[in-house]
């Protein structure tokens, strides 16, 4: 079993709806969580870091965490045509050397 | 992309040829990290390194080394080339502790014939 599970997708959504994207973890020392978004034949970049349990907002997108189910989440409000790409969920333990990825969930948000 | 490079882009190579992959960074940072990644398995990191000439071996390593002679370049080495080392590479920096979050580059995109 993977210490970090995200669902692959594809997720197809039409322009302007909400989208909910989720991962599932199973080491309870992770206490940083991120999620970084990625375009096709780019590196990935960062979009939200949240620091233990919590929601975070920055403009449409929040992270939530939940460490008593191991689960964290990413919203998309609004969601636009320029927000296809793939998102990785991320989290790491403090104190060591390592992030785990999840192996990103693909979004195409349709016009 | 931090001020992260990586080169070449694209690079085609055949198998047991040596390849070397170089990410540079402008600011100083001292973490640097090399990643691959591929189809169903995510980012996995090959190596990583702390410091001019402190490294250390990621879940990925065998078939890789590393080097870091200058803060500002760290270098991904394949000795031998095989064709399970088709990938795509990127580069990463930690602005702050290692654990913090993580800034990459463009990536490499490398096919072993």
């Amino acid at each position: 079993q993977k210490e970090v599970e995200q669902d692959p997708g594809p997720l197809s959504v039409p322009e302007g709806a909400i989208v909910s994207l989720n991962c599932t973890y199973s080491n309870s020392a992770f206490q940083y969580f991120m999620w970084y978004r990625q375009y096709s034949r780019k590196g990935p970049e960062l979009l939200m870091y949240t620091y233990s349990s919590g929601n975070k907002e920055d403009g449409r997108f929040t992270a939530q965490v939940d460490k008593s189910s191991k689960y964290i989440s990413l919203f998309i409000r609004d969601s636009q045509p320029s927000d296809s790409a793939t998102y990785l969920c991320a989290m790491s333990v403090e104190g060591y050397q390592k992030v785990t990825f999840g192996t990103g969930t693909k979004l195409q948000v349709i016009p | 992309d931090a001020g992260i490079t990586q080169s070449p882009r694209h690079k085609v190579t055949e198998t047991g040829t040596p390849v070397t992959l170089r990410c540079h960074q402008t600011e100083n940072h001292r973490y640097m990290y090399w990643y691959r990644q591929d189809p169903g398995h995510g980012l996995r990191l090959i190596h990583y390194s702390y410091g001019v000439k402190d490294t250390d071996k990621g879940e990925v390593s065998d078939g890789y080394s590393v080097s870091r002679s200058k803060t500002e370049d760290f270098l991904l080495t394949l000795e031998s080339a095989t064709s399970s080392q088709t990938s795509v590479y990127f580069c990463a920096i930690s602005v702050e502790r290692s654990t913090d979050t993580q800034y990459f580059g463009p990536g490499t995109r490398l096919t072993v014939l």
